[in-house]
């Protein structure tokens, strides 16, 4: 199964830009590339994903390097609701992935 | 509102003892999903469910049952065989089946071991 490898944790002062780096260097060339946050307590939230191509949308941008081999996680301007654990994970297209586990993430604390 | 619903928020069990942890969803969503999560963990799948009366083993399955006979609802129990239950438990849904749907989760629930 392709893994992701992300830095325990990461600061970050508020209202400054965050890039959170992602290596998945075994990933398969149809695996798309999710990220998603988990607030303490509570169940995880989808933030982005992609496949090729930079994504943006209201939360974050997502830029993948031209190679696949790794991603980082872009939140514009840092604050303090955005602290939590950033998990990037790997799935692939086809129907029935059993081996889903999302990994032990990033803690991003932010600074006020 | 739409959304994910798990309860209970705290649930305790006593040694061989079978308890349900309930999720229910009014996403309209095919697929539904649980999660398991030790402290300081990730999540890992147990078990899920691509439409209603079928569902599939995750990753580490052994120990815990789930049903799918309505398409809102997807309980979990988990058995006396689970040796090591206290964890975090998460239900999620998504749109269609597949996993790399995004999927909505819910609130979890804490579940303790007397």
């Amino acid at each position: 199964d392709a893994k992701t490898t992300q830095p325990n944790s990461m600061e970050s002062n508020e209202e400054e830009p965050v890039h959170l780096p992602c290596n998945h260097s075994t990933i398969s060339g149809t695996d798309y590339i999710h990220w998603y946050r988990q607030l303490p307590s509570q169940g995880p939230e989808y933030v982005i994903h992609g496949l090729t191509s930079n994504v943006n949308n209201r939360m974050a941008s997502l830029a993948i390097a031209e190679d696949r081999k790794s991603s980082t996680l872009i939140l514009h301007r840092a604050t303090l609701r955005d602290a939590a654990v950033y998990y990037c994970i790997l799935i692939g297209p086809n129907f029935g992935n059993e081996k889903l586990t999302f990994g032990t993430g990033t803690r991003l604390t932010i600074i006020p | 509102d739409g959304g994910i619903t798990q309860s209970p928020k705290y649930l305790f069990r006593k040694e061989g003892q079978n308890v349900t942890l309930s999720c229910e969803q009014n996403l309209n969503h095919d697929a539904m999903y649980w999660y398991r999560q030790d402290p300081g963990q990730g999540l890992r799948l147990i078990y899920y469910s691509q439409i209603v009366n079928d569902f599939q083993k995750g990753d580490i399955a052994e120990g815990y049952s789930v049903s799918r006979e309505k398409k809102e609802s997807f309980p979990l129990t988990v058995t006396s065989a689970q040796k090591n239950p206290t964890a975090f438990y998460l239900c999620a849904s998504s749109i269609l089946p597949g996993l790399k749907e995004t999927q909505y989760f819910g609130p979890g629930t804490r579940l303790l071991v007397l």
